[in-house]
């Protein structure tokens, strides 16, 4: 059974710092690119980073890029997001997912202004 | 970088079709958008339904297909069931960004 969980949410000044782990199991985590998607309080999903399988290609959103950096550890088939200089609008659910097959139950990120 | 566009609503009879749709403002969606489209219902994580424009997962309903329909994208429903209502959202790849459409509210009446 394919698994993704997220952890690490929770309730931040803005101009804080989170970082969001994803722990997944039920498939070879290492062959696999990986994505962070979020969904704002009653808005739609909004893709916020890629990484390959490997590491090697990285892509971010224009609204998060210098601030989030997405990384990934394959020998703890772990997944991250380490987000500094947070903003209200940073305020959503933030999945973990493998888009053609599965997703997590999201972690909560709320960014007080 | 690109916008996607999909239907904000559309309602469905039970037992009949619709046809969602996921456009591109660069242009015509091919196959090489890897066009994905996901299924969520209200307080859950979404659920991938179609991916690579036309695959299914062992979950996915037989009823729901994906095709490519006159330059868009299109996930069709043949057979709506009322627990088809949600939101669905496409997602498209280009290169260095991957973009969702902002999502269709399919209601079954």
């Amino acid at each position: 059974e394919v698994q993704l969980v997220e952890s690490g949410g929770g309730l931040v000044q803005s101009g804080g710092s989170l970082r969001l782990s994803c722990v997944v199991s039920g498939f070879t985590f290492s062959s696999y690119s990986m994505n962070w998607v979020r969904q704002a309080p009653g808005k739609g999903l909004e893709w916020v980073s890629y990484i390959s399988s490997s590491s090697n290609i990285i892509y971010y959103a224009d609204s998060v890029k210098g601030r989030f950096t997405i990384s990934r550890d394959n020998a703890k088939n772990s997944l991250y997001l380490q987000m500094n200089s947070l903003r209200a609008e940073d305020t959503a659910v933030y999945y973990c997912a493998r888009i053609d097959l599965g997703w997590g139950q999201g972690t909560l990120v709320t960014v007080s202004s | 970088q690109a916008v996607v566009t999909q239907e904000p609503s559309l309602t469905v009879s039970p037992g009949g079709t619709v046809t969602l749709t996921c456009g591109s403002s660069t242009g015509a969606v091919t196959s090489g958008h890897y066009p994905y489209w996901f299924q969520q219902k209200p307080g859950q994580a979404p659920r991938t339904l179609i991916y690579d424009t036309t695959n299914k997962h062992s979950w996915t309903p037989a009823r729901f297909s994906g095709s490519l329909l006159g330059g868009k994208a299109a996930l069709t429903l043949s057979g709506a069931q009322p627990e088809d209502e949600s939101d669905y959202y496409c997602l498209l790849s280009y290169s260095g960004a991957v973009v969702f459409g902002g999502g269709t509210k399919l209601t079954v009446l």
